[in-house]
């Protein structure tokens, strides 16, 4: 199974909510990875996990908490966001984060929109 | 900072060979990788580079020469399923994890 899966497909929220995204893979990677991209724009790195611990927080502000319950599992809880948030967030695996890492499996991304 | 560059759009015959060029400046090198993403997709890892040369596989082939920052990926026997975005992304300075995507090059193949 090389299959990262994301839920839910589409979000829209309001300024003041608070949800959560998810994403599991089943593939024993150890490396889990979210991403922001906003429309005809690479993929940017917000965060990564290695061995379940949080090892990059590329200045994301503190609207976005991720949260990594165990190997399998990777959300990413966002409460106060803004507008310029609406974004399609995805998340990523890969072996570890040495040798195999250059081999990143995507699932196919939360399209956000924040109104 | 790290930057990566690539050409915004390119159009290509079904049936032809194209190459989209990648450009990249960063403190520290560990590899050239590119992935394919489809509108509405998620991107797709298609190779990896990490030493010079050529590596093929199938009807795609990448390239990288560390020397002068530069890799390229090839398409050989464009199909239309090939229209997609494509883009280049390094493992930079920030360590083994962070990775730095490029600017992406959007290919459309027409008939």
């Amino acid at each position: 199974d090389t299959e990262v899966t994301q839920t839910p497909k589409h979000l829209v929220m309001g300024m003041t909510n608070k949800k959560s995204l998810k994403c599991e893979q089943h593939m024993g990677h150890r490396a889990m990875y979210w991403y922001k991209q906003k429309a005809k724009k690479p993929p940017e790195l917000m965060f990564v996990y290695s061995y379940e611990k949080l090892s990059i927080n590329e200045s994301v502000p503190s609207r976005f908490s991720p949260e990594c319950p165990n190997s399998s599992l990777l959300n990413l809880h966002l409460h106060a966001l803004q507008p310029e948030d609406s974004a399609l967030y995805l998340c990523a695996s890969s072996q570890e984060a040495g040798t195999g890492a250059h081999e990143q499996y995507f699932g196919p991304g939360t399209r956000l929109t924040v109104t | 900072g790290q930057s990566l560059e690539q050409p915004s759009e390119v159009t290509a015959v079904e049936g032809a060979i194209v190459q989209i060029n990648c450009t990249y400046q960063t403190s520290g090198f560990y590899g050239l990788s590119w992935y394919q993403q489809h509108d509405g997709g998620a991107p797709t890892f298609l190779s990896y580079n990490a030493l010079d040369g050529l590596e093929e596989t199938g009807r795609f082939s990448s390239f990288l020469s560390r020397s002068d920052s530069y890799g390229y990926l090839l398409l050989q026997e464009l199909q239309m399923k090939d229209s997609a975005s494509y883009f280049c992304a390094v493992r930079d300075d920030g360590g083994y994890q962070k990775v730095t995507f490029g600017t992406g090059t959007k290919l459309q193949v027409i008939p």
